[in-house]
């Protein structure tokens, strides 16, 4: 199957500074990427939908000038947190489309100090 | 954001023991997807079923599609420890809206005792 990677694996940061997760198709060309978020004890909850070439679309509810979205190449996507908060603490996942199907990374634990 | 109904929220079973979960919504999907996910981990598709009424089968794991395509339901026979994990239903292609996007459900926690 499709492989998709992302990193880091982890993250730990300082409650203002930015963090930028990276997810990379690794055998797969994904004009297609999405960003998920999942708390604690909960479902993924969709952020965004990543076009590569073109804007991302959001979900309603998520700040676009606070997780921005850059899908440069059919094979990376990249998602920063800017001056991130206590409140920002998740599971973030990024998933790549492919032949109709979504392939998941394994997502990047970010815990905001 | 939306969000499938998923039941049981929790099983604690015994090794061996056969496990039902299923899903509710009130949209119609184009096309069910069962999910696995390990602590730490993303998910993994298990199962994807594309019409209604489908049954489909991988080794211990079957799931329906339901008849109204606002359902579905997966079952494992002869759990084994290594079945532990959530377990998350997920809508694709919702009527009305964008064919891509994946709507996931509550998830189901098993614990499987030996």
């Amino acid at each position: 199957g499709a492989v998709v990677s992302q990193h880091p694996s982890r993250v730990i940061c300082k409650s203002g500074t930015s963090v930028k997760i990276e997810c990379r198709s690794l055998d797969f060309q994904a004009t297609t990427m999405f960003w998920y978020r999942q708390f604690p004890k909960q479902s993924l909850m969709l952020m965004a939908t990543s076009n590569e070439g073109s804007k991302a679309t959001y979900e309603q509810g998520v700040e676009k000038d606070k997780f921005l979205i850059n899908h440069a190449s059919l094979t990376l996507s990249t998602l920063t947190v800017t001056s991130a908060h206590p409140e920002d603490s998740s599971f973030y996942i990024c998933s790549g489309l492919a032949s109709y199907e979504q392939y998941f990374g394994p997502g990047t634990r970010l815990t905001v100090t | 954001g939306q969000q499938l109904n998923q039941s049981p929220q929790s099983m604690f079973i015994q090794e061996g023991e056969d496990v039902s979960m299923n899903c509710t919504s009130s949209s119609i999907f184009n096309t069910w997807l069962w999910y696995k996910q390990d602590p730490g981990e993303g998910p993994v598709l298990l199962i994807a079923l594309y019409k209604a009424g489908e049954l489909t089968s991988n080794g211990r794991l079957t799931a329906q599609f339901g008849i109204t395509r606002k359902d579905s339901f997966l079952n494992i026979s002869a759990s084994i420890p290594s079945d532990v994990g959530i377990y998350f239903c997920a809508g694709l292609g919702i009527k009305g809206g964008a064919t891509n996007k994946l709507i996931f459900g509550t998830g189901t926690l098993l614990a499987v005792q030996p």
